[in-house]
């Protein structure tokens, strides 16, 4: 039982190297999430996709661009990475209706550990 | 003003003892409120929702709502080595979840 699957878990880029972060779910969930992770500052809401055909900004959205590929797969794109991005990333997803996809119960992936140099 | 904001830790507590962990919100239309726990180096899980005031009992974990404060808590009781972990407090709005900057226990043996 997969859940949620991330890749790479560790990557290496140099300052303005681009990279994609992948991310797909087998739980039929509408919902999915990018969250990045630092410390003393939580998780903080990167790009979200309410359900498959849609994305949202969350509350730090800059330098990344986002595609829903289709309802299991949503992916991160870092077109130009900055040391600034220099974090742990999740990818989370939530709900099988809208309903439950509401409720905020997030299933995460094991996160991916990026260091831009 | 961050939307949402936990007591500052890190939060040493003795085996047995219970820990009391506080989170504010600032968003008045929020319905969902969650605890996750995360260990070092892993992902956050889920140990605890909450949508009603009151008290909501699991095991070992009370989840506490008041709305009208805008305030929701954790307690952990009988306190146990393996509860020692960053507890994250997490409000939903809209599709999304907020997540305050988290609390670390530390549970001595």
């Amino acid at each position: 039982n997969a859940g949620v699957t991330q890749t790479p878990k560790f990557q290496v880029l140099k300052t303005g190297q681009s990279m994609t972060l992948q991310c797909a779910q087998d739980m039929n969930h509408n919902s999915m999430y990018w969250y990045r992770q630092d410390p003393g500052m939580g998780l903080r809401l990167i790009y979200y996709s309410a359900s498959e055909g849609t994305t949202d900004k969350g509350e730090v959205p800059n330098g990344y661009n986002v595609s829903r590929l289709n309802k299991r797969e949503f992916s991160l794109r870092l077109e130009s990475a900055a040391p600034s991005q220099t974090s742990v990333y999740f990818c989370a997803s939530s709900g099988t209706s809208w309903a439950s996809s509401n409720t905020g119960e997030l299933f995460f992936g094991e996160g991916s550990r990026l260091t831009v140099l | 003003q961050k939307e949402v904001e936990q007591n500052s830790g890190p939060l040493s507590v003795p085996e047995g003892a219970i820990a009391s962990l506080n989170c504010t919100y600032s968003d008045r239309g929020s319905q969902s409120f969650f605890w996750y726990r995360q260990y070092s180096g892993k992902s956050p899980e889920l140990i605890m929702f909450i949508y009603s005031n009151g008290d909501k009992e699991d095991g070992r974990f009370t989840a506490q709502l008041n709305k009208a404060s805008q305030y929701v808590s954790l307690l952990i009781r009988d306190s146990q080595p393996s509860d020692s972990a960053t507890y994250l407090c997490a409000v939903n709005n809209d599709y999304k979840l907020s997540f305050g900057a988290g609390t670390t226990v530390t549970v001595r043996a």
